[in-house]
Protein backbone atom coordinates (compact mmCIF):
# COMPACT_ATOMS: atom_id res chain seq x y z
CA UNK A 1 0.00 0.00 0.00
CA UNK A 2 1.43 3.38 -0.59
CA UNK A 3 -0.27 6.39 0.22
CA UNK A 4 -3.81 6.30 1.22
CA UNK A 5 -6.33 3.86 -0.79
CA UNK A 6 -10.28 3.45 -0.77
CA UNK A 7 -12.86 0.41 -1.43
CA UNK A 8 -14.89 -0.09 -3.38
CA UNK A 9 -13.87 1.97 -6.28
CA UNK A 10 -17.96 2.36 -6.99
CA UNK A 11 -21.03 0.83 -5.39
CA UNK A 12 -24.67 0.89 -6.85
CA UNK A 13 -26.84 0.09 -3.86
CA UNK A 14 -30.83 -0.13 -3.32
CA UNK A 15 -32.27 1.78 -0.43
CA UNK A 16 -32.23 1.12 2.74
CA UNK A 17 -29.19 -1.47 2.52
CA UNK A 18 -26.12 -0.79 4.73
CA UNK A 19 -22.99 0.00 3.23
CA UNK A 20 -19.40 0.57 4.82
CA UNK A 21 -16.66 2.50 2.93
CA UNK A 22 -13.46 1.75 3.35
CA UNK A 23 -10.37 3.56 3.95
CA UNK A 24 -6.98 2.63 4.58
CA UNK A 25 -3.68 4.98 5.02
CA UNK A 26 -0.26 4.05 5.61
CA UNK A 27 1.29 7.08 6.33
CA UNK A 28 1.06 6.74 9.94
CA UNK A 29 -1.08 10.27 9.93
CA UNK A 30 -3.07 11.13 13.05
CA UNK A 31 -5.81 12.46 11.46
CA UNK A 32 -8.24 11.31 9.03
CA UNK A 33 -11.14 12.43 7.23
CA UNK A 34 -14.78 11.52 5.16
CA UNK A 35 -15.73 14.27 2.34
CA UNK A 36 -18.61 13.60 0.01
CA UNK A 37 -18.62 15.94 -3.46
CA UNK A 38 -21.63 16.51 -5.35
CA UNK A 39 -21.87 18.93 -8.54
CA UNK A 40 -21.79 22.50 -7.39
CA UNK A 41 -21.80 22.21 -4.06
CA UNK A 42 -17.69 21.27 -3.35
CA UNK A 43 -16.24 19.09 -0.89
CA UNK A 44 -18.48 19.21 2.75
CA UNK A 45 -16.97 17.23 5.59
CA UNK A 46 -19.10 14.61 6.69
CA UNK A 47 -16.94 13.08 9.81
CA UNK A 48 -12.96 13.32 10.89
CA UNK A 49 -10.85 11.64 13.66
CA UNK A 50 -8.16 13.48 15.04
CA UNK A 51 -6.19 10.60 16.61
CA UNK A 52 -7.14 6.40 17.07
CA UNK A 53 -9.87 6.01 19.35
CA UNK A 54 -11.66 9.63 18.95
CA UNK A 55 -14.17 11.11 16.01
CA UNK A 56 -16.26 14.17 15.41
CA UNK A 57 -18.74 15.22 13.32
CA UNK A 58 -18.41 17.04 9.75
CA UNK A 59 -20.69 19.85 8.33
CA UNK A 60 -23.05 16.43 7.34
CA UNK A 61 -22.93 13.92 9.38
CA UNK A 62 -26.46 12.86 9.65
CA UNK A 63 -27.16 8.79 8.28
CA UNK A 64 -23.34 8.28 8.34
CA UNK A 65 -21.30 7.05 11.14
CA UNK A 66 -17.63 6.51 11.34
CA UNK A 67 -15.03 4.47 13.60
CA UNK A 68 -11.13 4.85 14.21
CA UNK A 69 -9.90 1.46 16.28
CA UNK A 70 -6.76 2.38 14.66
CA UNK A 71 -4.51 4.51 13.04
CA UNK A 72 -4.53 3.12 9.49
CA UNK A 73 -8.72 2.50 9.14
CA UNK A 74 -11.17 4.80 8.75
CA UNK A 75 -14.30 3.41 7.52
CA UNK A 76 -17.68 5.11 6.56
CA UNK A 77 -20.97 3.36 7.47
CA UNK A 78 -24.14 4.19 5.92
CA UNK A 79 -26.28 2.16 8.10
CA UNK A 80 -29.91 2.61 5.77
CA UNK A 81 -28.80 3.95 2.66
CA UNK A 82 -31.15 7.04 1.30
CA UNK A 83 -30.86 8.24 -2.84
CA UNK A 84 -29.70 11.66 -1.24
CA UNK A 85 -26.78 9.56 -0.61
CA UNK A 86 -25.75 9.16 -4.13
CA UNK A 87 -22.15 11.32 -4.53
CA UNK A 88 -18.77 10.77 -4.54
CA UNK A 89 -16.90 9.74 -1.18
CA UNK A 90 -13.25 10.89 -0.65
CA UNK A 91 -11.36 9.76 2.00
CA UNK A 92 -8.16 12.20 3.33
CA UNK A 93 -5.70 12.34 5.94
CA UNK A 94 -3.36 14.16 7.57
CA UNK A 95 -0.25 15.50 9.70
CA UNK A 96 -1.47 17.32 12.95
CA UNK A 97 1.53 16.85 14.86
CA UNK A 98 3.03 20.12 15.89
CA UNK A 99 5.94 19.21 12.33
CA UNK A 100 2.72 18.74 10.44
CA UNK A 101 1.76 21.85 7.90
CA UNK A 102 -1.72 19.84 7.94
CA UNK A 103 -1.60 19.54 4.08
CA UNK A 104 -4.49 16.68 3.61
CA UNK A 105 -3.42 13.75 1.43
CA UNK A 106 -6.90 12.35 -1.03
CA UNK A 107 -7.43 8.95 -1.63
CA UNK A 108 -9.02 8.13 -4.96
CA UNK A 109 -12.78 8.31 -4.33
CA UNK A 110 -15.42 5.95 -4.09
CA UNK A 111 -18.56 6.71 -6.12
CA UNK A 112 -21.66 5.76 -4.66
CA UNK A 113 -25.27 5.72 -6.61
CA UNK A 114 -28.07 4.77 -4.17
CA UNK A 115 -31.35 3.75 -6.13
CA UNK B 1 -18.81 30.02 10.46
CA UNK B 2 -17.13 29.52 6.98
CA UNK B 3 -17.73 31.89 3.74
CA UNK B 4 -15.59 31.19 0.48
CA UNK B 5 -16.19 32.82 -2.71
CA UNK B 6 -14.40 31.85 -6.25
CA UNK B 7 -15.54 32.08 -9.36
CA UNK B 8 -17.26 29.10 -11.03
CA UNK B 9 -15.85 28.84 -14.34
CA UNK B 10 -12.75 30.15 -16.52
CA UNK B 11 -11.26 29.68 -19.84
CA UNK B 12 -7.89 30.85 -20.78
CA UNK B 13 -5.60 30.09 -23.86
CA UNK B 14 -2.76 27.59 -23.83
CA UNK B 15 0.40 29.48 -22.80
CA UNK B 16 -1.66 32.55 -21.31
CA UNK B 17 -1.90 33.89 -17.18
CA UNK B 18 -4.96 33.26 -15.57
CA UNK B 19 -5.85 34.31 -12.01
CA UNK B 20 -8.12 32.22 -10.09
CA UNK B 21 -9.57 34.83 -6.59
CA UNK B 22 -11.19 33.40 -3.67
CA UNK B 23 -12.33 35.42 -1.01
CA UNK B 24 -12.78 33.94 2.57
CA UNK B 25 -14.67 34.30 5.79
CA UNK B 26 -13.15 32.03 7.82
CA UNK B 27 -13.51 31.66 11.80
CA UNK B 28 -10.21 31.05 13.87
CA UNK B 29 -8.49 31.33 9.99
CA UNK B 30 -4.34 30.05 10.03
CA UNK B 31 -3.69 29.44 6.49
CA UNK B 32 -5.19 28.91 3.01
CA UNK B 33 -4.34 25.88 0.95
CA UNK B 34 -4.99 25.82 -2.83
CA UNK B 35 -5.56 22.25 -4.33
CA UNK B 36 -5.95 21.22 -8.17
CA UNK B 37 -8.61 18.28 -9.23
CA UNK B 38 -9.10 17.11 -12.64
CA UNK B 39 -11.99 15.26 -13.34
CA UNK B 40 -12.83 11.69 -12.18
CA UNK B 41 -9.74 12.60 -9.79
CA UNK B 42 -9.16 13.16 -6.36
CA UNK B 43 -8.03 16.60 -5.25
CA UNK B 44 -4.35 16.98 -5.06
CA UNK B 45 -2.24 19.80 -2.86
CA UNK B 46 -0.89 22.80 -4.81
CA UNK B 47 0.31 25.10 -2.27
CA UNK B 48 -0.32 26.57 1.03
CA UNK B 49 -0.20 30.20 2.59
CA UNK B 50 0.21 31.04 6.08
CA UNK B 51 1.83 34.55 6.39
CA UNK B 52 0.93 37.68 3.84
CA UNK B 53 2.52 37.71 0.88
CA UNK B 54 3.57 35.52 -2.69
CA UNK B 55 4.27 32.24 -2.88
CA UNK B 56 6.42 31.16 -5.94
CA UNK B 57 6.38 27.09 -7.25
CA UNK B 58 7.49 26.63 -10.84
CA UNK B 59 4.66 27.90 -12.92
CA UNK B 60 2.60 28.54 -10.28
CA UNK B 61 2.17 30.88 -7.19
CA UNK B 62 -0.12 31.49 -4.61
CA UNK B 63 -0.69 34.65 -2.69
CA UNK B 64 -2.72 35.72 0.45
CA UNK B 65 -4.01 39.37 2.04
CA UNK B 66 -4.97 37.88 5.80
CA UNK B 67 -6.37 41.24 6.29
CA UNK B 68 -8.64 41.31 3.24
CA UNK B 69 -9.60 37.40 3.57
CA UNK B 70 -8.25 37.16 -0.08
CA UNK B 71 -6.21 35.01 -1.81
CA UNK B 72 -5.60 33.73 -5.68
CA UNK B 73 -3.91 31.30 -7.70
CA UNK B 74 -1.38 32.89 -10.72
CA UNK B 75 -1.06 29.71 -13.17
CA UNK B 76 1.73 31.02 -15.56
CA UNK B 77 2.47 29.61 -19.33
CA UNK B 78 -1.06 27.12 -19.26
CA UNK B 79 -0.81 23.97 -20.74
CA UNK B 80 -3.67 21.81 -21.83
CA UNK B 81 -2.93 19.46 -18.56
CA UNK B 82 -4.11 22.35 -16.85
CA UNK B 83 -7.64 22.25 -17.58
CA UNK B 84 -8.95 20.68 -14.23
CA UNK B 85 -11.11 22.39 -11.00
CA UNK B 86 -9.46 24.92 -8.65
CA UNK B 87 -10.32 24.56 -4.76
CA UNK B 88 -9.62 27.30 -2.59
CA UNK B 89 -9.31 25.68 1.50
CA UNK B 90 -9.03 28.07 3.98
CA UNK B 91 -7.78 26.25 7.32
CA UNK B 92 -9.19 27.09 10.92
CA UNK B 93 -6.75 26.73 13.86
CA UNK B 94 -9.20 26.63 15.90
CA UNK B 95 -11.42 23.69 13.96
CA UNK B 96 -8.54 22.38 12.86
CA UNK B 97 -10.72 21.60 9.81
CA UNK B 98 -10.10 22.83 5.99
CA UNK B 99 -13.35 24.08 4.40
CA UNK B 100 -13.45 23.97 0.91
CA UNK B 101 -14.95 26.51 -1.79
CA UNK B 102 -17.06 25.10 -4.50
CA UNK B 103 -13.89 25.32 -6.90
CA UNK B 104 -13.18 27.00 -10.31
CA UNK B 105 -13.79 24.87 -13.27
CA UNK B 106 -10.60 26.01 -15.58
CA UNK B 107 -10.89 25.71 -19.46
CA UNK B 108 -7.56 25.60 -21.36
CA UNK B 109 -8.48 25.93 -25.37
CA UNK B 110 -5.30 25.63 -28.04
Amino acid sequence: IAGITQAPTSQILAAGRRMTLRCTQDMRHNAMYWYRQDLGLGLRLIHYSNTAGTTGKGEVPDGYSVSRANTDDFPLTLASAVPSQTSVYFCASSDRTSGGNNEQFFGPGTRLTVL
Amino acid sequence: GQNIDQPTEMTATEGAIVQINCTYQTSGFNGLFWYQQHAGEAPTFLSYNVLDGLEEKGRFSSFLSRSKGYSYLLLKELQMKDSASYLCAPFSGSARQLTFGSGTQLTVLP
